[in-house]
C-alpha cells in the first residue's frame, strides 16, 4: 500500500485533456510544496516532469502541468499524444517517512 | 551528457547479499544529494535511501533500516548501496537517482536505468 493515493488508470482520447490526482495527507502533500510528478515508461528511466507542484523542467512540454489543492496535488496532461501513454507517479516530501511515492497511474491513449 | 548507470545486480538467495553500484558523469557528483529508489514487480516506485553530497548525512526507509547501507566516494564519481539479508521482497528493479533539489528531497531530475535485482531459491 503506498504512502499517496492514485488511480490506478486513466483514458484518453488524443488531443483530449485528463488529469491524474494523487492524495496524501497533512504530514506530506498538505504540508510542503515538495510534489514533484513522474513519467515512466517500462524498461526506461522514469523521467522528471513537474517539480515543487508546478514547476515544469527545461525541455518539459507545456502540455504537463501541475497544481495542488489542500492534501491533493493533480497532473493535467494537455493535447494527448500516443507518446504520453506510461505509467505517472507522484512523490512529496514527507515529514514521517522522507519521501512517499504514489502507487501509480496508467495512461493509456485511446 | 548526465548519465547514472547502475551496475551489480543480479540472482541472490535468500538471505544473502549484493552490492549495487551506481557511476555518475556529466554532472557535479561531489554536490549532488543522491537516492536508490526501487520498483517491485507489478508495484509503484519505493524511495529506499538518501546521502548528502559529503556523506555525512543519511536516512533510510523502514522498510530496509538496518539491512542497507548507502555510501559514495566523490573522487570515483560513485554510489553505492550494500543491501544484506535479503528476501524475496526485496526483488525489484533498483534506481539511482539524484536529488535535484539539494537536500530536501523534493525532485529527482537524473536516473538511472535501473539494476534488475532477483531474490530467490
Amino acid at each position: 500500500q503506498s504512502a499517496l493515493t492514485q488511480p490506478a488508470s486513466v483514458s484518453g482520447s488524443p488531443g483530449q485533456s485528463i488529469t491524474v490526482s494523487c492524495t496524501g495527507t497533512s504530514s506530506d502533500i498538505g504540508g510542503y510544496d515538495f510534489v514533484s510528478w513522474y513519467q515512466h515508461h517500462p524498461g526506461k528511466a522514469p523521467k522528471l516532469l513537474i517539480s515543487d507542484v508546478s514547476n515544469r523542467p527545461s525541455g518539459v512540454s507545456d502540455r504537463f502541468s501541475g497544481s495542488k489543492s489542500g492534501n491533493t496535488a493533480s497532473l493535467t496532461i494537455s493535447g494527448l499524444q500516443a507518446e504520453d501513454e506510461a505509467d505517472y507517479y507522484c512523490t512529496s516530501y514527507s515529514k514521517t517517512f522522507h519521501v512517499v511515492f504514489g502507487g501509480g497511474t496508467k495512461l493509456t491513449v485511446l | 551528457q548526465v548519465e547514472l548507470m547502475e551496475s551489480g545486480g543480479g540472482l541472490v538467495k535468500p538471505g544473502g547479499s549484493l552490492r549495487l553500484s551506481c557511476a555518475a558523469s556529466g554532472f557535479d557528483f561531489s554536490d549532488s544529494y543522491m537516492s536508490w529508489i526501487r520498483q517491485a514487480p507489478g508495484k509503484g516506485l519505493e524511495w529506499l535511501s538518501f546521502i548528502s553530497n559529503s556523506g555525512t548525512t543519511i536516512y533510510y526507509a523502514d522498510s530496509v533500516r538496518g539491512r542497507f547501507t548507502i555510501s559514495r566516494d566523490n573522487a570515483e564519481n560513485s554510489l553505492w548501496l550494500q543491501m544484506n539479508s535479503l528476501t524475496v521482497d526485496d526483488t525489484a528493479v533498483y534506481y539511482c537517482a539524484r536529488d535535484g533539489s539539494y537536500g530536501e528531497l523534493a525532485w529527482f531530475d537524473y536516473w538511472g536505468q535501473g539494476a534488475q535485482v532477483t531474490v530467490s531459491s
